[in-house]
């Protein structure tokens, strides 16, 4: 169980265009949905955080016109890098809430499998 | 905010051994601890977790310590075999109960076992 898709898995796109990612939680309702960026050989750094029908809390120093993150159910969550540079560039993971799937009933997240964008 | 220093960055053992990971925090408010194994390409997978009511956690050949008054946790893997190689990342977070927590993130620790 706590399964969570993305889609695509890769994508290669030309400088200016906009590309969309979605993250699935394949068999559990999210409460709370994460989007991540990592460069190689780097840590993950958390983008922004959303919750079902609301707007997303973006982290400082991350565009929310240029992430545009879409959460229209509690098992889909959508990013959008929008007039990609090739310094968006990067692999980006989501993950999903599961309440109640940790420790003592605490909450876990469980990382989808991640995006890896190129942009030319 | 919190802090998290990992070490090493890289780790290289041979089958059969043994390998350790270490982490500090910063921030004593934190209550959560998870650790998460990336392989080449893929999303991170949370391999264990410990809170901070407790010391000392095993699932099989991995185990997670948990020192709350020097502030670092540890991550023990035992007869380590080739399919241990990934990188490993260890977190620390607050969790206030009835929502999510967000966890900050150790640098990774390159774990290459020799067969």
């Amino acid at each position: 169980g706590a399964v969570v898709s993305q889609h695509p898995s890769r994508v290669i796109c030309k400088s200016g265009t906009s590309v969309k990612i979605e993250c699935r939680s394949l068999d559990f309702q999210a409460t709370t949905m994460f989007w991540y960026r990592q460069f190689p050989k780097q840590s993950l750094m958390l983008m922004a955080t959303s919750n079902e029908g609301s707007k997303a809390t973006y982290e400082q120093g991350v565009e929310k016109d240029k992430f545009l993150i879409n959460h229209a159910s509690l098992t889909l969550s959508t990013l959008t890098v929008t007039s990609a540079h090739p310094e968006d560039s990067s692999f980006y993971i989501c993950s999903a809430s599961l309440a109640g799937g940790g420790p003592d009933g605490t909450d876990t997240q469980y990382f989808g499998p991640g995006t890896r964008l190129t942009v030319l | 905010g919190e802090n998290v220093e990992q070490h090493p960055s890289t780790l290289s053992v041979q089958e059969g051994d043994s390998a350790v990971i270490k982490c500090t925090y910063s921030d004593s408010a934190s209550n959560y601890f998870p650790w998460y194994k990336q392989e080449l390409g893929k999303g991170p997978q949370l391999i264990i977790d410990i809170r901070s009511n407790v010391g000392e956690k095993k699932d099989q050949r991995i185990a997670v310590t948990l020192n709350k008054t020097a502030k670092h946790f540890s991550l023990h893997i035992t007869e380590t075999q080739p399919e241990d190689s990934a990188v490993y990342f260890c977190a620390a977070s607050i969790f206030f109960g009835g929502g999510s927590y967000i966890p900050t993130f150790g640098r990774g620790t390159s774990l290459i076992v020799h067969p």
